[in-house]
């Protein structure tokens, strides 16, 4: 029973590099959702994909692009790594809902340092 | 003003002991709102929704103040289990499924 999968699960990248960080979800959720998580913060909106073929920014979308390939899968790629973008990134998915009545569902994150 | 503000605690109980937590929200369209609980270095996990009415899920209790867009969760018989960081977490309205997560509140359970 997956649920959401997230690859990799630890990634260390200098400054500059780029690199893709990939989620899958098994529950046919129309939803899927990129967050970062911080120290002392709640997790923040990176990108979110309210259906398949769609993608809107969330709340901190400068830095990253993403790409929802199919119901399935949705990828986040940092084009350009800098140091500010050390957290640890979580892939959500939920049913799609109206008024925001359905709960999300995460992988186990993927933990990024940039050198 | 955060949208999504809880006390970050550590709040340290002993076994069996009763602790609540409360959050409060800013978006007065919020429609939906739920606990998450997440575990050191783990993900957030679906703890409960919280209903207009309130309602219980064994030892936890939700609680909803629209009027003073106030939530809280009530946990009754404290296990060691329990020991996490618990996340509010609140809908932004307008129809999408959208959340906005608190920073979490920090319970520590101690025999």
């Amino acid at each position: 029973n997956a649920g959401v999968t997230q690859t990799p699960k630890f990634q260390v990248l200098k400054t500059g590099q780029s690199m893709t960080l990939q989620c899958a979800q098994d529950m046919n959720h129309n939803s899927m959702y990129w967050y970062r998580q911080d120290p002392g913060m709640g997790l923040r909106l990176i990108y979110y994909s309210a259906s398949e073929g769609t993608t809107d920014k969330g709340e901190v979308p400068n830095g990253y692009n993403v790409s929802r390939l199919n119901k399935r899968e949705f990828s986040l790629r940092l084009e350009s790594a800098a140091p500010s973008q050390t957290s640890v990134y979580f892939c959500a998915s939920s049913e799609a809902g109206t008024g925001g009545t359905q709960p999300q569902h995460f992988g186990d994150g993927t933990r990024l340092s940039i050198l | 003003r955060k949208e999504v503000e809880q006390d970050p605690g550590p709040f340290n109980v002993p076994e069996g002991a009763t602790v609540a937590f409360n959050c409060t929200y800013s978006n007065s369209a919020s429609q939906s709102f739920f606990w998450y609980r997440q575990d050191c270095r783990k993900e957030p996990k679906l703890l409960m929704s919280v209903y207009s009415s309130g309602n219980e899920d064994g030892r936890f209790t939700a609680q909803l103040n629209r009027a003073s867009q106030y939530i809280s969760l009530l946990i009754r018989d404290s296990k060691l289990s329990d020991s996490a960081t618990y996340l509010c977490v609140v809908n932004t309205g307008g129809g999408y499924n959208k959340l906005i997560f608190g920073a979490g509140t920090r319970l520590a359970v101690h025999p």
